[in-house]
């Protein structure tokens, strides 16, 4: 059975960068056939694809064009798990943030971390 | 990117019948390749993260009850949960996987009327 673990800081100053970071267990976020990615849930936005990271012989990233320009998310081979960091943070990135895994049989989010909300606020 | 659009916004349903939940894509989600619908459907309960109910617009995950189903093609998706039961009482999410960005439909709430 795959599970995700979210953990992280809650509250994140404006202009500075949230830091999010997912554990897997049950499944390798080396796989050859899923991928790992992040999402996000807000009131204003409802729910928003960030980005994704996925290795198939090395490591691809794509990012959602609306944070394309402030966002990483890396994995951590050592650990199997895998992060996401948003730089440059505004109150609009306030929102209950999840990690999830992307089914090898089809892209759809078939595990999801337990969630983690992050408010940007000074 | 593609535009995913609910309807209704919010439902309530009698214990013991139907739902129905409608789900338009901007575009067709029929891939000509594998000649699948790349479309999902999700529940999220209170304080939960999304659980994934169907994927391939009709084939439901495992340890879905069947009571859940999905149909439709090219852009028009439909949900229905045959006799409502009150564990059923969620926000449903339809998500296109067609291409990235991946993008969710605002919701539909069901409640029991």
């Amino acid at each position: 059975q795959v599970q995700l673990q979210q953990s992280g800081p809650g509250l994140v100053k404006p202009s500075q960068t949230l830091s999010l970071t997912c554990a897997i267990s049950g499944d390798s976020v080396s796989s050859n056939s899923a991928a790992w990615t992040w999402i996000r849930q807000s009131p204003s936005r409802g729910l928003e694809w960030l980005g994704r990271t996925y290795y198939r012989s090395k490591w691809y990233r794509d990012y959602a064009v609306s944070v394309k320009s402030r966002i990483t998310i890396n994995p951590d081979t050592s650990n199997n798990q895998f992060s996401l960091q948003l730089n440059s943070v505004t109150p609009e990135d306030t929102a209950v943030y999840y990690c999830a895994r992307v089914s090898a049989a089809a892209g759809v989010f078939d595990y999801w971390g337990q969630g983690a909300l992050v408010t940007v606020s000074s | 990117d593609i535009v995913m659009t609910q309807s209704p916004d919010s439902l309530a349903v009698s214990l013991g019948e139907r739902a129905t939940i409608n789900c338009k894509s901007s575009q067709s989600l029929l891939y000509s390749s594998n000649n699948k619908n790349h479309l999902a459907w999700y529940q999220q309960k209170a304080g939960q993260p999304p659980k994934l109910l169907i994927y391939w617009a009709s084939t439901r995950e495992s340890g879905v009850p069947d009571r859940f189903s999905g149909s439709g093609s090219g852009t028009d998706f439909t949900l229905t949960i045959s006799s409502l039961q009150a564990e059923d009482v969620a926000v449903y999410y339809c998500q296109q996987y067609y291409i990235t960005p991946y993008t969710f439909g605002q919701g539909t709430k069901l409640e029991i009327k």
